[in-house]
């Protein structure tokens, strides 16, 4: 069965400092994977997507994540924070060609950056 | 705008009522999604449309919930005899396949069952 790990509830980084939210997942074959935002009281915005090619991504905002196989994981970096992107994050798999269409989330990671 | 709209933005009924939701896709998407998220959660997936044909239906679509999406545009999503447990942010996402494979998603609806 698919499925995505978000291991930490909630990260707090100080604003200029390089933030990390984590990610691991399962999924049988090649994996499509994505980063959401979400902001309060708003829907979900897509950030960036891993389908093939070069193992790190760049995506919106200034926000890239690294594909690694051996690892399973997809997690989400920038090099300097803002205040402005404290949101929840949202990482989600989708199996690769011939799989369903839906994507599978994990439980979200509440970003905090004070200044 | 042209992005994914929902409608209404916040529904509030008394349990055993029947509401519904609907959503209007970005015009040229041939897939629509609909998934439901409560507080602390991930989204969780419902069901998908690609044009008018619902290929795919979660085992969290009860027989109480319905959905259409009948001339391949906008779609709607139906609750029967409402229950406390249906409150939660219903989204609505759209894609083009074959595409880039990302679903664009509406503000949603919340629904509160009173």
């Amino acid at each position: 069965a698919q499925s995505v790990a978000q291991p930490e509830d909630q990260v707090n980084v100080a604003e200029g400092n390089p933030l990390t939210v984590k990610c691991t997942y399962s999924v049988s074959g090649n994996p499509y994977l994505f980063w959401y935002v979400q902001y309060p009281n708003r829907g979900l915005q897509f950030l960036l997507k891993y389908i093939t090619g070069d193992n790190l991504v760049k995506g919106s905002y200034g926000f890239e994540a690294e594909f690694n196989k051996s690892q399973t994981s997809f997690h989400l970096k920038k090099p300097s924070a803002l205040v402005s992107d404290s949101a929840l994050y949202f990482c989600a798999v989708k199996g690769g060609e011939g799989s369903q269409g839906n994507l599978i989330f994990g439980k979200g990671t509440k970003l905090s950056v004070k200044p | 705008d042209t992005g994914v709209s929902q409608n209404p933005r916040h529904k509030i009924t008394k349990r055993g009522q029947n509401v519904t939701f609907r959503c209007d896709p970005i015009s040229e998407h041939n897939r629509l999604y609909w998934y439901r998220q409560t507080l602390g959660q991930g989204p969780e997936f419902l069901t998908y449309f690609q044009n008018e044909a619902q290929l795919e239906k979660s085992r969290l679509l009860s027989d109480r919930f319905s959905a259409e999406r009948p001339k391949g545009s906008f779609s709607t999503l139906e609750i029967q005899r409402t229950e406390q447990g249906d409150s939660a942010m219903y989204l609505c996402a759209s894609s083009f396949i074959p595409g880039n494979n990302e679903q664009f998603f509406g503000p949603g609806t919340r629904l509160t069952v009173l």
